[in-house]
């Protein structure tokens, strides 16, 4: 099945620092998502993203699909970015509808 | 609220029990799904449904069964519960028609076999 790889594995930061995220894939795919799972568990759909660039206030991403990978940027952290952010794709293949998630980068933002 | 809604949220089962786990959403969504979170190895995922009355294994789906009789509701039921499967389990769902569908989930039932 398909690979995903998410990088850095953990990520301490102080408030107000910008941050990268990169997850790399192994196949092609139709859809990939970027998650934010808060302290309590919650999981929070920040964007789908399968090409291209988007952002949402402080939250960015771009997707370069030709090359797999996709990159999460954070700019101005403050602490309630803590958590932990998951990558998730679906592969091209037709009929294939199983998402599968990245073992995820654990950010810590420090007041 | 429009979501996705789980019950329990906390479960205590002993080895052998049996019990299932509700999703329910509210968003007409087709597409619905399980997963299950073990640390350090990310949200696996372990059956999911394009409809009702379909449904397919995902990752790990051994030990666990599904149905989905109605487009809202989508059990996940554990046959006879094993300390393998103590996890926190979530549920998703997205709607599949037009573009750009990213998934809701649900706030998750964290269950312990014992």
């Amino acid at each position: 099945g398909i690979q995903v790889e998410q990088s850095p594995p953990d990520l301490i930061l102080q408030e107000g620092a910008n941050s990268t995220l990169r997850c790399n894939f192994s196949d092609s795919v139709n859809n990939l998502q970027w998650f934010h799972q808060n302290p309590w568990g919650q999981l929070i759909n920040l964007f789908y993203i399968p090409s291209g660039t988007k952002q949402n206030g402080r939250l960015s991403a771009t997707t370069v699909a030709t090359e797999r990978y996709s990159l999460l940027y954070i700019s101005s952290s403050q602490t309630t970015d803590s958590g932990v952010y998951f990558c998730a794709v679906k592969p091209s293949n037709f009929g294939n509808e199983k998402l599968t998630f990245g073992t995820g980068t654990r950010l810590t933002i420090i007041p | 609220n429009a979501g996705v809604t789980q019950t329990p949220k906390f479960q205590v089962l002993k080895t052998g029990q049996s019990m299932t786990l509700q999703c329910a959403q509210d968003m007409n969504h087709e597409y619905m799904s399980w997963y299950r979170q073990d640390p350090g190895m990310g949200l696996r995922l372990i059956h999911y449904s394009v409809g009702a009355g379909i449904t397919d294994q995902g990752e790990v789906p051994n030990g666990y069964n599904v149905s989905r009789s109605t487009t809202e509701d989508f059990p996940l039921r554990l046959l006879s519960a094993a300390p393998s499967q103590t996890s926190v389990y979530f549920c998703a769902s997205s709607d599949r028609t037009g573009g750009g569908y990213g998934y809701t989930f649900g706030s998750g039932t964290r269950l312990t076999v014992v």
